[in-house]
């Protein structure tokens, strides 16, 4: 079952803040995240595999509450690089799901100037 | 990092034609690799699931004797889109996981529009 993002867009001064939040409906086992260029494959970012974890990828970072079956992505001091649409991809605890993927619907990120 | 390939990045064919699409794994083995479909501005959407040495792994509604998979080695899968219509034109990509870390390398993607 497809997780479920929020918000669908933000829009974002260089230098402002943002978070994501995905949020699944199953018990996770690992969450990743990606970002999407327009036209291009989505790159990337993170996996966050232990209730609790914290992961950092220059100001982008993340954390993954397995309890309550969500993570949540955090954009500190947005560049204009970080424009792009974000995906989590989440992996459930089913021994015959391992490595596959449901994605979220994805965030649009727009950074202005 | 790792690298993944795909060929070709675009490709324009008739109603009716075959396209097949590669997906190569460059600097590392894949026992597993995946292949998704992204229509405009929507998510990606798992077709299915590809293991070295076997059958693919089909998500439901997805026809696999439409979409035929081949799973060849360790850095090779591809993606046959038989008697291609309209409608299957779409973003085509495809990823790996390596089989010494837990990362999912994507690659570029291939364009397909069907005339």
């Amino acid at each position: 079952q497809q997780p479920v993002q929020s918000p669908q867009a933000v829009i974002l001064r260089e230098g402002e803040d943002a978070v994501i939040n995905c949020s699944s409906s199953k018990a996770l086992y690992s969450v990743h995240w990606y970002r999407q260029k327009h036209g291009e494959a989505p790159v990337f970012l993170m996996i966050l595999l232990k209730g609790g974890e914290q992961k950092g990828h220059d100001k982008i970072s993340a954390s993954f509450n397995e309890k309550k079956q969500q993570s949540s992505l955090y954009l500190t001091a947005s560049q204009l690089s970080y424009s792009g649409t974000y995906f989590c991809g989440t992996e459930t605890l089913t021994t015959d799901s391992w490595g596959k993927f449901q994605f979220g619907a994805g965030t649009q990120v727009v950074v202005t100037p | 990092g790792a690298v993944v390939s795909q060929h070709p990045s675009r490709v324009i064919c008739k109603s009716g034609t075959s396209v097949k699409i590669e997906c190569r794994s460059l600097d590392f083995q894949a026992t597993t690799m995946f292949w998704y479909r992204q229509f405009p501005k929507q998510s990606l959407m798992l077709m299915a699931t590809s293991n070295e040495g076997s059958k693919a792994t089909y998500e439901q509604g997805v026809e696999k004797d439409k979409f035929l998979i081949n799973h060849a080695s360790l850095t090779l899968s591809t993606l046959t889109v038989t008697s291609a219509h309209p409608e299957d034109s779409s973003f085509y990509i495809c990823s790996a996981i390596a089989r010494t870390s837990y990362e999912q390398y994507f690659g570029p993607g291939t364009r397909l529009t069907v005339t």
